[in-house]
């Protein structure tokens, strides 16, 4: 059964850092590319990060470009959110997800992991 | 930034059919993709590439399009489709846009 579970969420303070972590198995996770989405409290989804499966080419939304780093260790089987400058505006529940093939719709998601940016 | 509009809200009698559009002027040149979210959970495909519907996806979900604006039909509307709905796609500068999201109520 294909599963992706993030973890690294928590409370952090404006201008501080959080490393955002997602487990993936039950499929070849190198030939996946993957993605970040979150959702503030009572807000839609909005599209953070994506990366492709092979040569690791990375996209990221305005926002969040040079302050937030994705990456994957397809050895691990794992993607990450390198969350840097955090300001009160990255609160959100962060999903991950498994694209069908870049920028062609998510089709496995996790459960999210909840961040809180607070003063 | 480019952008896709839902309506925010639509309501429907069980049985009934719901449709859902989503606008967006780049549309024509991207595949559209549908989400189904229900209250404290993650989102679920529900249609992919304008009118796939993923395994497990009943096949009263069905997607369309005309010009720059796409359509999720559920068609025999039952309680358990009761949950918010967006649209997604991507644009030509290498990024994915969700629409604004449009919440269901069966009656």
């Amino acid at each position: 059964e294909v599963h992706l579970v993030e973890s690294g969420g928590g409370l952090v303070q404006p201008g501080g850092s959080l490393r955002l972590s997602c487990a993936a198995s039950g499929f070849t996770f190198s030939s996946y590319a993957m993605s970040w989405v979150r959702q503030a409290p009572g807000k839609g989804l909005e599209w953070v990060s994506s990366i492709s499966g092979s040569t690791g080419s990375t996209y990221y939304t305005d926002s969040v470009r040079g302050r937030f780093t994705i990456s994957r260790d397809n050895f691990k089987n794992t993607l990450y959110l390198q969350m840097n400058s955090l300001r009160a505006e990255d609160t959100a529940v962060y999903y991950c997800a498994k694209d069908q093939a870049l920028f062609n719709g998510m089709d496995v998601w996790g459960q999210g992991t909840t961040v809180t940016v607070f003063s | 930034s480019y952008e896709l509009t839902q309506p925010p809200s639509v309501s429907v009698s069980p049985g009934q059919t719901a449709r859902i559009t989503c606008s967006g002027d780049e549309l024509p040149n991207q595949f559209a993709y549908w989400y189904r979210q229900k209250p404290g959970q993650a989102p679920v495909l529900v249609i992919y590439k304008d009118i796939q519907r993923p395994s497990g996806i009943p096949e009263r979900f069905s997607g369309s399009r005309s010009g720059t604006t796409v359509t999720l039909t559920i068609s025999g509307v039952q309680a358990e489709d009761e949950a918010e709905y967006y649209c997604q796609s991507a644009d030509s500068r290498g990024a994915y846009v969700f629409g604004t999201g449009t919440k269901v109520t069966v009656l």
